[in-house]
């Protein structure tokens, strides 16, 4: 079955740094995401992407955080001056033009110290 | 999106059928009921989901209360490897993206 992949598996940084999530969404889907999931805590929506623009943020979804989609296949995360909250795991998903199930990657761990 | 309800936690033994209910009871004619689970923290896996009629798919059963005020995953032989969070969403969908924001879920642990 086609997957989500995200790279890479554990990101470590110092505070103020940048950060790039990278992930490469199923290949036919239209429809990208990014959740985080700040351990012991939900899952928390961050933002949806189509047609090379922000569909929908969240709060969380600050000035700091950007996305991209550079090429045809990747679909990125940028963190620009990472805060010691930003400590999550980061998930990506992506959807098909019929938009209803999300699948999702396994994750990339990002611990800011 | 309409507020769910679910348990935070239960138990099922192993072979058996484990059903997990969500109350969501000011749902809109037009949301759908999806679910997903969690399996210790690798990303969300999508199981199924429903608007008005059960649905089964290889995965589990979902049963819609004929006032869709609640629902009920059924996985109907439950397994080792089916112990993990399961999160019941109500999200309306109309086209486009389908951002789902999770609650707490339930977490279920299938035992030996």
């Amino acid at each position: 079955e086609p997957e989500v992949t995200q790279t890479p598996s554990h990101q470590v940084t110092q505070m103020g740094q940048e950060v790039i999530l990278r992930c490469v969404p199923i290949s036919n889907h239209l429809y990208f995401y990014w959740y985080r999931q700040i351990l012991g805590q939900k899952v928390e929506f961050l933002v949806s992407f189509y047609n090379n623009e922000i569909s929908e943020k969240s709060e969380i979804f600050d000035d700091q955080f950007s996305v991209e989609r550079p090429d045809g296949s990747n679909f990125t995360l940028k963190i620009r001056s990472t805060k010691l909250e930003d400590s999550a795991m980061y998930f990506c998903a992506s959807g098909s033009g019929e938009g209803r199930k999300l699948f999702f990657g396994s994750g990339t761990q990002l611990s800011v110290l | 999106d309409a507020k769910t309800t679910q348990p935070t936690s239960m138990d099922c033994a192993e072979g058996r059928a484990a059903n997990l209910p969500c109350n969501h009871s000011t749902i809109s004619g037009n949301e759908y009921v999806y679910w997903y689970r969690q399996i210790h923290s690798q990303g969300p896996q999508y199981i199924i989901h429903g608007l008005k009629n059960n649905e089964t798919n290889e995965m589990a059963s979902l049963i819609i209360t004929e006032d869709r005020k609640s629902s009920t995953l059924i996985l109907p032989h439950a397994t080792l490897r089916d112990t993990a969070v399961y999160y019941c969403i109500v999200r309306v969908y109309s086209g486009g993206a389908n951002n789902l924001f999770f609650g707490t879920g339930t977490r279920l642990t299938v035992i030996p």
